[in-house]
């Protein structure tokens, strides 16, 4: 059974500093990582993607991948209120198989 | 911009009634998913479709759900008989994978069925 895990949360962060979101997965053959956004009532959205191990950055979103420790996070700088959302870890295996695994999400919220 | 179109964005029904989703993928996209979202559960995927074959249905149950793709701008997902348990946000996404690679990775998600088995 193919896992991925992240803390439910929420995780409380104030405007401006900086929000770190975590995501472990159980499958070491893993290939590519993913990290979409939801609001409350809405699909995900696609924030942003790393396959290679280090850093990727966009805008104001760093992914970060250790395919070693099997870890994947999300950091976001500069938080906003309208980053308040739950954010989804997702896991493609590759083999093939074209589905994405999801983690339950970590509740995010911004304070202003 | 081009979206995955989802349809009844909500359903109400009795206990054993029979259930209908439809979505339509973004055209070009080659891969559509079904997912289901529950509290409990989180996201789970039920069933995809590539270039209109059905690959993975494992996540689904057999027994009352079941999964089409007539053609490549409908897909389609059935529930007959529905249960309470079967209460959830049902999620249809689409992707495009290239020849060669190793699957689809980047998905685009509708708006989601929210079903309601009372």
């Amino acid at each position: 059974q193919k896992e991925v895990e992240q803390n439910s949360g929420p995780l409380s962060v104030p405007e401006g500093a900086i929000a770190s979101l975590n995501c472990t997965y159980s499958d070491r053959g893993s290939q590519s990582f993913f990290w979409y956004r939801q609001y409350s009532g809405k699909s995900p959205e696609l924030i942003m993607f790393i396959y290679s191990n280090g850093d990727k950055e966009d805008g104001r979103f760093t992914a970060q991948l250790n395919k070693a420790s099997q870890y994947v996070s999300l950091l976001i700088r500069d938080s906003q209120p309208s980053d308040s959302a739950t954010y989804l870890c997702a896991v493609h295996s590759g083999g093939g198989a074209d589905g994405l695994t999801f983690g339950k999400g970590t509740h995010l919220i911004i304070q202003p | 911009d081009a979206r995955v179109t989802q349809t009844p964005r909500h359903k109400v029904t009795e206990m054993g009634q029979e259930v209908t989703m439809r979505c339509q993928p973004i055209l070009g996209h080659n891969t559509v998913f079904w997912y289901r979202q529950t509290m409990m559960q989180g996201l789970e995927l039920l069933a995809y479709f590539r270039n209109r074959a059905p690959l993975d249905d494992s996540g689904m149950p057999k027994d009352r759900f079941s999964a089409e793709m007539p053609d490549a701008t409908l897909a389609t997902l059935k529930i007959q008989p529905s249960e309470p348990r079967d209460s959830a946000v049902y999620f249809c996404a689409s992707g495009l994978v290239q020849d060669g690679s190793s699957g689809a990775n980047v998905l685009t998600f509708g708006a989601g069925s929210r079903l309601t088995v009372l």
